[in-house]
């Protein structure tokens, strides 16, 4: 079961460079979601997206782009890479909301440093 | 605003004991609740998740408990072990698709 699987794991970039993170499930799940992981301060939503196609900003959107061009895969952005943005990211997968007892699948992080 | 507090932020307990996580959120129109678990360097796994219509939910040794009037939800853990020793988090359904995440209690179970 590969469930919800995220690449590349860890990359160290240099400030103002580009970079996509992808997220990819095999769990034909409706919403996708990406996350950042700072220390104290729990994970925050970034972007997420309630199916494909269609994508929505969450609480913390600056400096990333999103797109959802296939239900199975789910784009993170950095335009423009900022020390700020040095993070684990995480993304998750879920059916839709009316499914009940269904939880939020996770990857297992990409880890981002930008110097 | 919703907001979601895991107090404590760190436990240390022998191995055996049972014990009590708390996770706390000020808006109570909410229409779940998750608890994960996370080990180091790795995402986060589902345990529990409670409907906003239900008051428990039970898996194995784990038990989750729900009152949205007081805003409060407990895990308990019975009988730990040291397998047990996670950060153990705690996630708000609120609003539109979105959850808010609590930071998290980190527990170490001591052989």
């Amino acid at each position: 079961n590969a469930g919800v699987t995220q690449t590349p794991k860890f990359r160290v970039l240099k400030t103002g460079q580009s970079m996509t993170l992808l997220c990819a499930q095999d769990m034909n799940h409706e919403y996708m979601y990406w996350y950042r992981q700072d220390p104290g301060m729990g994970l925050r939503l970034i972007h997420y997206s309630v199916g494909e196609g269609t994508t929505a900003k969450g609480e913390v959107p600056d400096g990333y782009n999103v797109s959802r061009l296939k239900k199975q895969n789910f784009l993170l952005g950095l335009e423009s890479a900022a020390p700020s943005q040095t993070s684990v990211y995480f993304c998750a997968s879920s059916y839709h909301r009316t499914v009940n007892n269904q939880p939020q699948h996770f990857g297992d992080g990409t880890r981002l440093s930008i110097l | 605003k919703q907001e979601v507090t895991q107090i404590p932020a760190a436990l240390s307990v022998p191995e055996g004991e049972n014990l009590v996580l708390n996770c706390s959120f000020t808006d109570s129109a909410i229409y779940n609740l998750q608890w994960f678990r996370q080990d180091p360097g790795k995402g986060l796994t589902s345990l529990l998740l409670i409907q906003s219509s239900q008051r428990e939910q039970t898996s194995g040794r784990l038990n989750a408990s729900l009152d949205k009037s007081s805003g409060r939800s407990t895990l308990y853990i019975a009988a730990s072990q040291p397998g047990d020793s996670a950060t153990y988090l705690c996630a708000v359904g609120s609003g539109t698709y979105k959850y808010i995440f609590g930071t998290g209690t980190r527990l170490k179970v001591l052989a």
